[in-house]
């Protein structure tokens, strides 16, 4: 059974902080995505990660993705309240656009 | 971007009662739509994919006769939830993806189901 993992599940920190969101999975795939959702919400996309090594930034967020890893991390930098909300990565591990999410972190960021 | 609409938004109906909800694709076409269901602080779950001219294909777990699946054009699938009891109340969302925008999936803005 493909498992996606995000570590941690609930984060609170403080404004101008750095931090990383780990997502694990457990299943070749070469796609991975970012989604991000606010309370009550639906998902707005981030990033998409199609290859071993791919690095995506935009503003205070960085995404990459190491296929051999099973890994891909969010990083934070600078972290602003604006931020704060729920952040899934998913997997697409047989190409057919059946995504299959991690349970979210929730990021709660303190001005 | 790509935009995929839902309605209703928010539907609260009583127990026993049926609720249909719609996803479009409103600037593309999409021969597959997913719906997901999301509980309160959890995930989402996928319950099924929806085929435009074909039966959906459902989740394991997922009972078909429960929540029907119709997609009957290249922008429009409808997600009925049938005899529909407080277990079912939930944020249900759907998504599709442009294949000429390449690997994005959109995701429609939700439907939130409260059955009283």
């Amino acid at each position: 059974e493909l498992k996606v993992e995000q570590n941690p599940l609930f984060l609170s920190m403080q404004e101008g902080k750095n931090y990383t969101i780990y997502c694990n999975y457990s299943t070749t795939s070469d796609r991975l995505y970012w989604y991000r959702q606010d309370p009550g919400k639906s998902l707005e996309s981030l990033f998409v990660l199609l290859s071993n090594g791919a690095v995506k930034q935009e503003g205070r967020l960085m995404a990459s993705l190491d296929t051999k890893a099973r890994l891909s991390t969010l990083h934070i930098t600078a972290a602003v309240h604006d931020l704060s909300a729920t952040y899934f990565c998913a997997v697409d591990p047989n190409r057919d656009d059946k995504i299959i999410f991690g349970k979210g972190t929730r990021l709660h960021i303190l001005p | 971007g790509a935009v995929v609409s839902q309605h209703p938004s928010w539907v609260i109906c009583k127990s026993g009662t049926s609720v249909k909800i719609e996803c479009r694709s409103l600037d593309f076409q999409a021969t597959t739509m997913f719906w997901y269901r999301q509980f309160p602080k959890q995930s989402l779950m996928l319950m099924a994919t929806s085929n435009e001219g074909s039966k959906a294909t459902y989740e394991q777990g997922v009972e078909k006769d429960k929540f029907l699946i119709n997609h009957a054009s290249l922008t429009l699938s409808t997600l009925t939830v049938t005899s529909a009891h407080p277990e079912d109340s939930s944020f249900y969302i759907c998504s599709a993806a442009d294949i000429t925008r390449g690997d994005t999936q959109y995701f429609g803005p939700g439907t939130r189901l409260t059955v009283l």
